[in-house]
């Protein structure tokens, strides 16, 4: 079974500085692992991805790690800026059948402070 | 182009009703689901169509059933409804028939059931 833990339900960062999310899996059968932000009333959007070929994939201020002996990923973010604001899901894959599906981290509320 | 849309945005039902949440994707992505989201808490899988054809029902109550017209269209039929299944649901879509990678997420449907 996969269990996706995010233990910061809120984080809190001055605008400029750096955010650090991190999230937690339990099964590493499969590597690749997504990020979204979601605002209020609309849908999750897809951030980052990363695979287990590499250990940081990069976005322009978005940046993910993945540490595969801890299975423990992190999404920083930098300069964060007020629109970062919003929750933040990590998510692990499971195999069901042939067919995979993402298991949701519980997510982590960012607050950008201007 | 990574939109998928989902109609109505908002929709209130009686217990007694029938009513039908619909969901587009022209990006030609090969996997359809539906997720049911509550406050606070992360996005949970009901049901994964791969190349029209149900392939995971996350064994969701029968009061929701799920339909696959065609490649671009996913409807989520429901009937007798109970006030717990008030919630955020999402439609999403990935290129990968198998589900492994991005899934682009509708803006939602914002059910509330009386």
């Amino acid at each position: 079974d996969q269990q996706v833990k995010q233990n910061s339900p809120s984080l809190s960062v001055q605008e400029g500085r750096i955010s650090i999310l991190n999230c937690d899996y339990t099964n590493s059968m499969f590597d690749y692992f997504l990020w979204y932000k979601k605002y209020p009333a609309e849908g999750p959007t897809f951030l980052i991805s990363i695979s287990s070929i590499k250990d940081k994939n990069e976005d322009g201020r978005f940046t993910v790690f993945l540490n595969k002996s801890a299975k423990h990923l992190s999404l920083h973010i930098v300069p964060s800026q007020p629109g970062d604001s919003a929750v933040y899901f990590c998510a692990a894959p499971i195999s069901t059948s042939g067919t995979y599906k993402y298991i949701f981290g519980t997510g982590t509320r960012l607050k950008v402070l201007a | 182009d990574t939109e998928v849309t989902q109609t109505p945005k908002h929709l209130v039902m009686g217990m007694t009703n029938k009513k039908s949440l619909k969901c587009e994707q022209h990006m030609g992505h090969r996997a359809m689901y539906w997720y049911k989201q509550k406050a606070k808490k992360p996005p949970e899988l009901m049901f994964v169509y791969s190349y029209e054809k149900l392939s995971i029902n996350e064994s969701v109550p029968s009061r929701f059933s799920p339909e696959c017209p065609n490649s671009s269209l996913l409807n989520l039929h429901l009937h007798a409804l109970q006030p717990e299944d008030s919630a955020l649901y999402l439609c999403a879509s990935s290129q990968s028939d198998r589900g492994l990678g991005e899934q682009y997420f509708g803006p939602g449907t914002r059910l509330t059931v009386t």
